[in-house]
């Protein structure tokens, strides 16, 4: 069975730093592009962060580029995100997700999500 | 960035109804749409991806259609389980945007 599950949520105070953890389960996700994707309280979904197969190309969102690093651990199976400078509009619930692709491979969709792990920045 | 608009923002509907959802791009996405079902304190669940494709183990009451910057989710006849909000999102360039949601509420 699929599965995704995230961790490393927190309180956090503006400025401060966390590493959030996704690891994967059913699945190689080294064969597999992912992503982050976060949810203020109340709020619609906003897309954070991808890595694709092979880790050749990184992209991030205009809010958190420079502050947010993706990255993979393979031996473990897992996904990372690092998140540094945070401010108190990073606060959300963060997923880590799947990518399923179309018959010419390219990204279509994400097809299977962690439970989420809540990030709270605030003093 | 391509921004998503989804109409109506808000839909009341009963059992066995016929709900149909839009979601308009700013700029042409070609197929490179998916539909999620979100329900609170839940993780979105993959309904629809290449504007089309039924996801595995979806029902068969949901489809998707559309190209360019026009596309529709429909659901043939509502069922309890389907009370949730919904969202668009665009994967045919980065940021990979997404619309800001469609609750479908008990009439």
């Amino acid at each position: 069975e699929v599965q995704l599950v995230d961790s490393g949520g927190g309180l956090v105070q503006p400025g401060g730093s966390l590493r959030l953890s996704c690891v994967a389960s059913g699945f190689t996700s080294s064969r597999f592009g992912v992503a982050w994707v976060r949810q203020a309280p109340g709020k619609g979904l906003e897309w954070v962060s991808s890595i694709n197969v092979g880790d050749t190309y990184i992209q991030y969102a205009d809010s958190v580029k420079g502050r947010f690093t993706i990255s993979r651990d393979n031996a473990k199976n897992s996904l990372h995100l690092q998140m540094d400078s945070l401010r108190s509009e990073d606060t959300a619930v963060y997923y880590c997700a799947r990518v399923v692709t179309d018959a010419n491979n390219f990204w279509s969709g994400f097809d299977y999500w962690g439970q989420g792990t809540l990030v709270t920045v605030s003093s | 960035d391509i921004q998503l608009t989804q109409s109506p923002s808000f839909l009341s509907a009963s059992v066995g109804d016929r709900v149909t959802i839009t979601c308009r791009a700013s700029q042409g996405i070609n197929n490179y749409l998916a539909w999620y079902q979100q329900k609170p304190g839940q993780a979105p669940k993959l309904l629809i991806y290449a504007a089309s494709t039924l996801q595995s183990g979806v029902p068969s009451r949901f489809s998707g259609s559309g190209s360019g910057t026009e596309f529709t989710l429909t659901i043939s006849s509502l069922q309890p389980e389907d009370f949730a909000t919904y969202y668009c999102q665009q994967l045919n360039d980065y940021p990979f945007t997404f619309g800001p949601g469609t609750k479908v509420d008990m009439k």
